[in-house]
């Protein structure tokens, strides 16, 4: 299975300001998904990011909040703007992989919003 | 829309058989996931159905019926490490190609 890693691993950050993650996958991959788990929840897709064209947004959530990239097959980027505590969660990048059924995750970056 | 349901909490002994069911409702059904979570970590892939039946791999096996919208996750011979939540998973193509996550099931395993 392909090696997903995430940056930072977790963070602290004021309200009203951007973090940006970021997501490095050791192999191309044609999917890549972000999602948030919020303490003590399951996991809610944010948005699907495919390389060379706009990320798809679940419904609740929008690009201006949380604009992604995807400049290339391997690598991701999740911003999550103007934050206030509600945004407090751990954020994961998943990847669909070389068969049809596998779908990974990668190890999360824990945010804290004070 | 899509709507997966799960117990939320289910307690077990150890070296006993557990199943954890599953209902869904989807539209362009593309497969089923099951995913083990320890607090803290991420979630690990178990299995995927996407054919009616049991899928067998070591202690774990998962069950699948589409018409019923159902699945379950069978542990066998628990241990204490098997303490952590059970996510079941649904993929389907409408919409885009994406997988909805149930609730999850914290189980429990006691001596």
């Amino acid at each position: 299975s392909a090696v997903i890693s995430q940056k930072p691993s977790r963070d602290i950050c004021q309200r009203g300001t951007s973090l940006t993650i970021q997501c490095q996958v050791d192999s191309q991959v044609t999917m890549m998904f972000w999602y948030r788990q919020q303490p003590g929840q399951s996991l809610t897709l944010i948005a699907t990011a495919n390389q060379g064209s706009e990320a798809t947004y679940e419904s609740g959530f929008v690009i201006d909040k949380f604009p992604i990239s995807r400049p290339n097959l391997t690598f991701s980027t999740l911003t999550v703007s103007n934050m206030s505590p509600e945004d407090s969660s751990i954020y994961l990048c998943s990847i669909s992989g070389q068969g049809d059924y596998e779908q990974y995750f990668g190890p999360g970056t824990r945010l804290t919003v004070t | 829309g899509q709507n997966i349901d799960q117990p939320t909490e289910m307690t077990a002994t150890e070296g006993a058989i557990v199943q954890i069911n599953c209902t869904y409702q989807t539209s362009g059904f593309n497969g089923l996931f099951w995913y083990q979570q320890h607090a803290g970590e991420a979630p690990t892939f178990l299995s995927y159905n996407v054919l009616d039946g049991l899928e067998e791999k070591g202690r774990f096996s998962s069950f699948l019926s589409r018409s019923k919208g159902y699945s379950y996750l069978l542990l066998k011979e628990l241990q204490m490490k098997d303490s952590a939540s059970y996510l079941c998973a649904v993929r389907s193509l409408g919409g885009g190609f994406k997988t909805i996550f149930g609730a999850g099931t914290r189980l429990f395993v006691k001596a």
